[in-house]
């Protein structure tokens, strides 16, 4: 099946500062992409569609300005948490779909683990 | 946001078991149900996408069915095998995640 990487797979930062995720699709290219967060004991939570050339379409609750999303090309989407704080550490994780109609399959990476101390 | 429920939240059997989960959703408007493995440290991996009342897919040991009219989906896997742990998320328009049923199969 289609392969997504997502880098780094964990950071650990300081307070105040941004931290950026990227997610690629290796051998296929996603006209969009999502990006969910993660947290402890908690499902998977939609944060945003990320599509090629335009702007992000943010769920509801997300705040777009701290939650910065860019998918300048048809294999790379990134997410950048600006400002961290604590309450921003969680498990970040993206995906990108791929075919059409019923042979229309979700992949996902294997997700980023953020810390914010 | 559509509150997907997923039960039990873990699950422990023995190896050869049988044994089914459930997936519970909005019935209103639906569009598709999925359900994903996801293996500790490796990404969730796409099992089925269900569409229409009363189907039914299967992949190797295992199966799903859907009834939109009542919101529910079932998973079952027949004679549960230690490499069929993980855990099993169901999701309402390949977006609204349940929280998932951790499934652990002892040898």
């Amino acid at each position: 099946g289609a392969v997504v990487s997502q880098h780094p797979s964990w950071v650990i930062c300081k307070s105040g500062t941004s931290v950026k995720i990227e997610c690629r699709s290796l051998d296929f290219q996603a006209t969009t992409m999502f990006w969910y967060r993660q947290f402890p004991k908690q499902s998977l939570m939609l944060m945003a569609t990320s599509n090629e050339g335009s702007k992000a379409t943010y769920e509801q609750g997300v705040e777009k300005d701290k939650f910065l999303i860019n998918h300048a090309s048809l294999t790379l989407s990134t997410l950048t948490v600006t400002s961290a704080h604590p309450e921003d550490s969680s498990f970040y994780i993206c995906s990108a779909r791929d075919g059409t109609g019923d042979r229309e399959t979700q992949y996902f990476g294997p997700g980023t683990r953020l810390l914010v101390l | 946001i559509l509150n997907v429920e997923q039960s039990p939240q873990s699950l422990h059997v023995q190896e050869g078991d049988s044994t089914n989960f459930t997936c519970s959703f909005p019935s209103s408007n639906f569009y598709a149900l999925h359900w994903y493995r996801w293996e500790t440290a490796k990404s969730p991996e796409a099992l089925f996408v269900m569409t229409l009342n009363g189907d039914e897919k299967k992949k190797g040991r295992i199966s799903a069915t859907l009834n939109t009219k009542e919101g529910y989906s079932y998973l079952y896997i027949k004679g549960s095998q230690p490499e069929d742990s993980a855990t099993y998320l169901c999701a309402l328009r390949d977006v609204y995640f349940g929280s998932g049923t951790k499934l652990n199969v002892k040898p």
